[in-house]
């Protein structure tokens, strides 16, 4: 599975877009792009995916860039309980199904100032 | 609509002693499941998953054991814990034969060796 790199920390204001980004210049054509957030003692959660179009659901925007090699994870209007370390993840699909697991990196730790 | 629970919530141990954590999984059938190892200050380690009853694959050879005695049932154990033990323990699941790498976490288990 390609590798991602993702910035250690980021700050945004309330009620500002968060726009967090997330490099993957080794991506293959069947690897897709995942974002999963973890706030302070919770389990992960997901938030988003994508192959190659933009994908927007109620909880965040994913940009990725025409030649796949990057995305941007968009929060669009930031509150203080969407601090949390948000990790990107690429991973590509087995003999066509999803089985195994996610490889989770350090990620980026989002604090929403007030 | 689907649950995940795990047990018990925090747990403190002696060194040597054994383990058994459980998780359980309301609202679906033929799930995969998932045992993860936060320790602190780190990311997630996958440790073991399994996408069937009696089915367990194992990631990291280690300390401990997994065990799947009904579809919606996952247990993690050990005969003899050791300090390094220690950590934030998640179970997770995923729609079986699915072409998708959703996965919705527990609460997790705080599990602190002494």
């Amino acid at each position: 599975d390609a590798k991602t790199t993702q910035p250690p920390s980021m700050d945004c204001a309330e009620g500002r877009a968060a726009n967090l980004p997330c490099n993957h210049s080794t991506i293959s054509g069947n690897e897709y792009v995942y974002w999963y957030r973890q706030i302070h003692s919770q389990g992960p959660q997901y938030i988003i995916h994508g192959l190659k179009n933009n994908e927007t659901n109620e909880m965040a925007s994913l940009i990725i860039t025409e030649d796949r090699k990057s995305s941007t994870l968009i929060l669009p209007h930031a509150t203080l309980r969407d601090t949390a370390v948000y990790y990107c993840i690429v991973r590509a699909l087995i003999n066509g199904g999803s089985q195994g697991n996610l490889i989770f990196g350090k990620g980026t730790k989002l604090s929403v100032k007030p | 609509s689907q649950t995940i629970h795990q047990w018990p919530a925090t747990l403190v141990q002696p060194v040597g002693s054994p383990l058994s954590l459980e998780c359980t999984v309301e609202g679906t059938s033929n799930p995969n499941l998932y045992w993860y190892r936060q320790a602190a200050g780190r990311g997630l380690q996958l440790l073991f998953y399994s996408v069937g009853i009696g089915q367990i694959s194992s990631e990291v050879p280690q300390n401990l054991s997994a065990s799947r005695p009904q579809d919606r049932q996952f247990i993690l154990s050990s005969k003899k814990l050791l300090l390094s033990d220690s950590g934030f323990y998640l179970c997770a699941w995923m729609w079986g034969g699915t072409s998708s790498y959703e996965q919705y976490f527990g609460p997790g288990t705080r599990l602190t060796v002494t």
